[in-house]
């Protein structure tokens, strides 16, 4: 019984294509997040929504859309794909907004070429 | 604004060894501070956290204690395994702008 799951776990494509990775949360949590993990290991979050209300939206390319049709799905949609913009992409869910406790999944890794 | 800086990774140790990962924050206000680790392949979780000053907290035999006096959350672990080879991320959290705030990570590498 997964908790926080998203596919795929490994996606490779080339610049230009656009590509969509999803999210599910069993947990009945009503906040979840997109951060981006690069090669360093450097963690930055990108998107929050709780019960499907965009709350946090950092700097990010408006390339990368994120797209919540219930409070147990967060997608993540990417026009134009770049090289930069290859990296681990983790979900994540909360039990609510203020709560500091963030349950991952187990990250998509997305190899642009 | 808020930050987190950890000690730059890899930090080796042999099993059995002491450990201890550096970790500081720079915070307007009263944060609460965790640690969150990542296993090989895995997404982050929960390992510890203190809420307020002097809090201690504690879990697999890891410790860390919130010093105000010091703004630092240093993650301790008396007698290592190669089990707990993974990245440790310090990240602080602000009821103000409901995010975490996250270190860069420290990666652990644990030799037999």
């Amino acid at each position: 019984d997964t908790a926080v799951s998203q596919t795929p776990k490994y996606l490779v494509t080339q610049m230009g294509n656009d590509k969509s990775i999803k999210c599910e949360q069993n947990l009945g949590h009503d906040t979840m997040y997109w951060y981006k993990q690069d090669s360093k290991k450097f963690l930055k979050i990108m998107f929050s929504y709780n019960n499907k209300e965009l709350i946090i939206n950092e700097t990010v390319p408006n390339r990368f859309s994120p797209k919540s049709p219930d409070k147990a799905h967060l997608n993540l949609h990417i026009n134009s794909l770049e090289l930069g913009d290859s990296a681990v992409y983790f979900c994540a869910s909360s039990q609510f907004v203020r709560s500091y406790e963030q349950y991952f999944g187990p990250g998509t890794r997305l190899t642009v070429t | 604004g808020n930050s987190v800086t950890q000690m730059e990774g890899p930090v080796t140790l042999s099993e059995e060894a002491f450990l201890t990962i550096n970790c500081t924050y720079t915070a307007t206000g009263y944060p609460s501070l965790f640690w969150y680790v990542q296993y090989p392949g895995e997404g982050l979780q929960l390992l510890l956290k203190a809420t307020k000053a002097d809090d201690k907290g504690s879990n697999k035999g890891f410790e860390a204690t919130y010093r105000k006096e010091t703004t630092s959350f240093h993650l301790e672990k008396g007698s290592v395994q190669v089990s707990d080879s993974a990245v440790y991320f310090c990240a602080l959290y602000m009821d103000s702008n409901y995010q975490l705030i996250w270190g860069a990570g420290t990666k652990l590498i644990i030799k037999p």
